[in-house]
């Protein structure tokens, strides 16, 4: 079936303002993580999701960012008041479970940047 | 918190040589997955190593985990201009939660 997708490919916005990134992920998948990559760097986790609710959300950097699953497929994750520092790519994966030893498979990203 | 080091960070081959990328944990992982990242793109899995001393392969990609679990390793026989990409392991830790923490990745260029 179709693989994960994210929605918007891109999003330009200025400081301060409210935005919103979208996770679909493979069909039947129980388990939707959430990554951020700035350039250069590997993926860093950020928060996931067994079902409808949030199983670790250690990797949150702040409480500007909130990510809801509320159906337990697709998932939104939330940056207020932007900064020029949350410009990066966001990833988003799902897995069949969320189990340690689960192939974990990546969307294409949104790719945020704040002027 | 965990971390996985990943060396080289950057790597130019000429085509039709071999590359390796290591990772390592100072910890013992539960397991270590390699993703393929190309240029633009998203990070595409390849393989997951379970097992002590796995060795796996596909084609011309050879993974091993050590005896220890603590590092990995990822060669690349005859490299082509395909391969170009970066390189990421990524580890997960026993009672550390299911999330991948990566390494910085090894970004691969191919001199045709």
């Amino acid at each position: 079936g179709a693989g994960v997708s994210q929605t918007p490919s891109n999003k330009v916005t200025e400081k301060g303002k409210y935005v919103e990134l979208r996770c679909d992920p493979i069909s039947g998948h129980t388990a939707l993580y959430w990554y951020r990559q700035s350039l250069g760097q590997g993926p860093e986790f950020l928060i996931y999701f067994q079902g409808t609710g949030a199983a670790d959300d250690s990797g949150l950097p702040n409480d500007r960012f909130f990510a809801v699953r509320p159906e337990g497929s697709v998932s939104t994750l939330k940056i207020q008041r932007t900064e020029r520092g949350d410009s990066a790519v966001y990833l988003c994966a799902s897995s069949l479970y969320a189990a340690s030893s689960e192939t974990q498979y990546f969307g294409p990203g949104t790719r945020l940047l704040v002027l | 918190g965990q971390q996985v080091m990943q060396i080289p960070q950057y790597q130019h081959v000429q085509e039709g040589e071999d590359f390796t990328t290591y990772c390592n944990s100072s910890t013992t992982l539960s397991n270590i997955q390699w993703y393929k990242q190309r240029p633009g793109g998203h990070p595409v899995f390849l393989i997951q190593l379970v097992k002590s001393g796995e060795v796996k392969k596909q084609k011309r990609l050879t993974f091993q985990f050590g005896e220890a679990k603590k590092n990995s390793s990822l060669h690349i026989t005859a490299t082509q201009t395909t391969d170009v990409g970066t390189y990421f392991c990524a580890g997960r830790w026993n009672n550390a939660g299911n999330m991948l923490t990566f390494g910085g990745g090894t970004r691969l260029m191919v001199k045709p």
